[in-house]
């Protein structure tokens, strides 16, 4: 069954640094999500991605962040300067067109663990 | 704005016993539901959804949810609980007609002793 990956598994940076947290979405799907969990806390949303723009984005996602997606197949989410409260759990989810107007189910990777230091 | 309401923080079942985690949401269209589970350290599977047709809907795993919609419920139930089933749930609420984000309870961790 095809699967959403993410890799690193797990990121230490130190503050101020650049991370790079990437994702290969399932293949023949067409919108792309980053969400966040804080350790203890709920899964937020972070930014959506569709035709290659952003479509929605959340107060989280400030100029600290963007997101690309450089080739056919993977999607990035770029923090420029990292600072302690980033640390979290960042998934990145994908999902297809849907049928019949209906849209259908985002589907999780397993996650990056970015821990700041 | 939706939102999402899981009341429960903590719950714990001997093995064996039936299971019910609640959900609660606030949804102005037509709402597109999930239940979630996570391991620790893991990532977010997906155990069922719902969206239309039959309200009690069936997952992976012997879970089952039921949509009410008087109640703006969609609570997750499991008639015997095994030890493999200690994770964290997220009830979660998205459009049913649009491509915009999933937005998440805070989760309700639960915890079996034999």
């Amino acid at each position: 069954e095809p699967e959403v990956t993410q890799t690193p598994s797990h990121q230490v940076t130190q503050m101020g640094q650049e991370v790079i947290l990437r994702c290969v979405p399932i293949s023949n799907h067409l919108y792309f999500y980053w969400y966040r969990q804080i350790l203890g806390q709920k899964v937020e949303f972070l930014v959506s991605f569709y035709n290659n723009e952003i479509s929605e984005k959340s107060e989280i996602f400030d100029d600290q962040f963007s997101v690309e997606r450089p080739d056919g197949s993977n999607f990035t989410l770029k923090i420029r300067s990292t600072k302690l409260e980033d640390s979290a759990m960042y998934f990145c989810a994908s999902k297809n067109m849907g049928l019949s107007g209906i849209t259908d189910t985002q589907y999780f990777g397993p996650g990056t663990r970015l821990t700041v230091l | 704005a939706q939102s999402v309401t899981q009341p429960d923080i903590h719950i714990t079942v001997s093995e064996g016993a039936s299971l019910e985690l609640r959900c609660n949401y606030s949804y102005g269209a037509t709402p597109y539901l999930f239940w979630y589970v996570q391991s620790p350290g893991q990532g977010l599977q997906l155990l069922l959804k719902y969206f239309s047709g039959d309200t009690l809907v069936q997952g992976i795993k012997g879970f089952e949810a039921e949509f009410k919609r008087s109640q703006s419920s969609f609570n997750l139930r499991k008639p015997s609980v095994h030890w493999s089933d200690a994770a964290e749930y997220f009830c979660a609420v998205g459009d049913l007609y649009t491509n915009q984000k999933v937005t998440f309870g805070t989760g309700t961790k639960l915890q079996v002793i034999p």
